[in-house]
């Protein structure tokens, strides 16, 4: 039972583009959403959050946005340069305070 | 600042043999600790975190183990492996009690069982 789900597995974009990245989540007492950066063969790294309070939270290129009725979130990458290829994992908060994880979307930029 | 170790970065091991993954955080203290795998072409599956010293709880049944001898060293284990155990295994902290919630990789083991 997947509750954070990453529906498209790849996404490509061309470079200077904004990049969408999409996640839903079926639990509704998820409250903190946090959006993650992995290169292969390395770990992956934090890029921004979101608590259920905001429906929107902007760090430089990165915004994410919350829709609570939805239970859906997205991440915009403006613009979108070539170092930002990646897979991008969505997560949230579980009850118990460990993270639950999306599979993951490859984004490609293309030059 | 905050660092995570992890090692071996690669291992290839024969299916039967053993497993000792070691993690390694410096510059905090009383760390949460965790293990992830990553399948090919999956997402991140959480094996085992740890609150404390000798603290395990585990997300999955298998045939791995956790320990946790000291506070900032995190031990993964198997006393045989399986060729359904290749994969790609990270280490993660987060801070006790944190309110971000934000956990810190470590570089990542590649894992072929053969």
């Amino acid at each position: 039972d997947q509750q954070v789900k990453q529906n498209s597995p790849s996404l490509s974009v061309q470079e200077g583009r904004i990049s969408i990245l999409n996640c839903d989540y079926t639990n509704s007492m998820f409250d903190y959403f946090l959006w993650y950066k992995k290169y292969p063969a390395e770990g992956p790294t934090f890029l921004i959050s979101i608590s259920s309070i905001k429906d929107k939270n902007e760090d430089g290129r990165f915004t994410v946005f919350l829709n609570k009725s939805a239970k859906h979130l997205s991440l915009h990458i403006v613009p979108s340069q070539p170092g930002d290829s990646a897979v991008y994992f969505c997560a949230a908060i579980a009850s118990n305070y460990q993270l639950i994880w999306g599979a993951g979307t490859k984004l490609i930029i293309k030059p | 600042s905050q660092t995570i170790h992890q090692w071996p970065a690669t291992l290839v091991q024969p299916v039967g043999s053993p497993l000792s993954l070691e993690c390694t955080v410096e510059g905090t203290s009383n760390p949460n600790l965790y293990w992830y795998r990553q399948a090919a072409g999956r997402g991140l599956q959480l094996l085992f975190y740890s609150v404390g010293i000798g603290q395990i709880s585990s997300e999955v049944p298998q045939n791995l183990s956790a320990s946790r001898p000291q506070d900032r060293q995190f031990i993964l284990s198997s006393k045989k492996l399986l060729l359904s155990d290749s994969g790609f295994y990270l280490c993660a902290w987060s801070v006790d009690g944190g309110s971000s919630y934000e956990q810190y990789f470590g570089p990542g083991t590649r894992l072929t069982v053969t």
